[in-house]
């Protein structure tokens, strides 16, 4: 069973441009969900896609966007890069069945807005 | 306003004693919890969950308990192992766990050997 990963590890960008992550799903999982994790602080939520569908987004301005492809894969983009936009950001899947919905994250992508 | 509280930011323990690791909730639309354990450079790792309708769980060396009436959920870790020294997370979403998980800030665990 292959886990959740993420590209690129690292990723270095200067305020203003534009930044693309990607994450690959557990396999059997549907769902992924974004997190953004700030210095000292716990994640905080993005968004999530279920069935290439935005389902649920937590309080982040629009030029954070997503998809979804069929197989469950996700990207994340921000455009218009700030400096407060320099986190760690984890990419998480789950199965969403009629059962509870345990997420599981990948390793994260570091980025730094310069 | 925090919904889920960590108010350790830091936890020392001798190793093979017992660790307790605690966390509180202001939201009672939570019913499922978890916690997960991160190195640094690493994503979080599922560690145990629970759900409202149970008030314990345990998995091998780590046992969590839930207090519903307080809010309230504590992390046993016993023995306390080196390998355990990490950031521990608390979440909690509702809706059994369709809904988004919400982090407390993280305690993080020092095992001395």
């Amino acid at each position: 069973e292959t886990g959740v990963t993420q590209s690129p590890t690292h990723l270095i960008k200067t305020r203003g441009q534009q930044v693309t992550l990607r994450c690959s799903s557990q396999s059997g999982h549907n769902t992924v969900s974004w997190y953004q994790q700030a210095l000292g602080q716990g994640p905080q939520f993005i968004f999530q896609y279920y069935r290439e569908e935005e389902n649920g987004r937590g309080n982040f301005p629009p030029r954070f966007s997503g998809l979804q492809f069929p197989n469950y894969s996700s990207e994340l983009n921000v455009n218009a890069l700030e400096l407060d936009d320099s986190a760690l950001y984890l990419c998480a899947s789950s199965y969403k069945g009629q059962g509870e919905d345990t997420q599981y994250f990948g390793p994260g992508t570091r980025l730094t807005v310069l | 306003d925090q919904q889920v509280k960590q108010n350790s930011p830091s936890l020392s323990v001798q190793e093979g004693r017992i660790s307790i690791l605690n966390c509180d909730y202001t939201n009672s639309m939570f019913d499922y919890f978890l916690w997960y354990k991160k190195y640094p450079a690493e994503g979080p790792t599922f560690l145990i969950s629970i759900s409202s309708i149970k008030d314990k769980n345990e998995d091998g060396r780590f046992t969590v308990f839930l207090n519903k009436s307080a809010k309230h959920l504590s992390l046993h870790i016993v023995p306390s192992q080196p390998g355990d020294s990490a950031v521990y997370f608390c979440a909690a979403s509702a809706r059994r766990g369709n809904t988004p998980l919400v982090f407390g800030k993280g305690t993080r665990l020092s095992v001395i050997a």
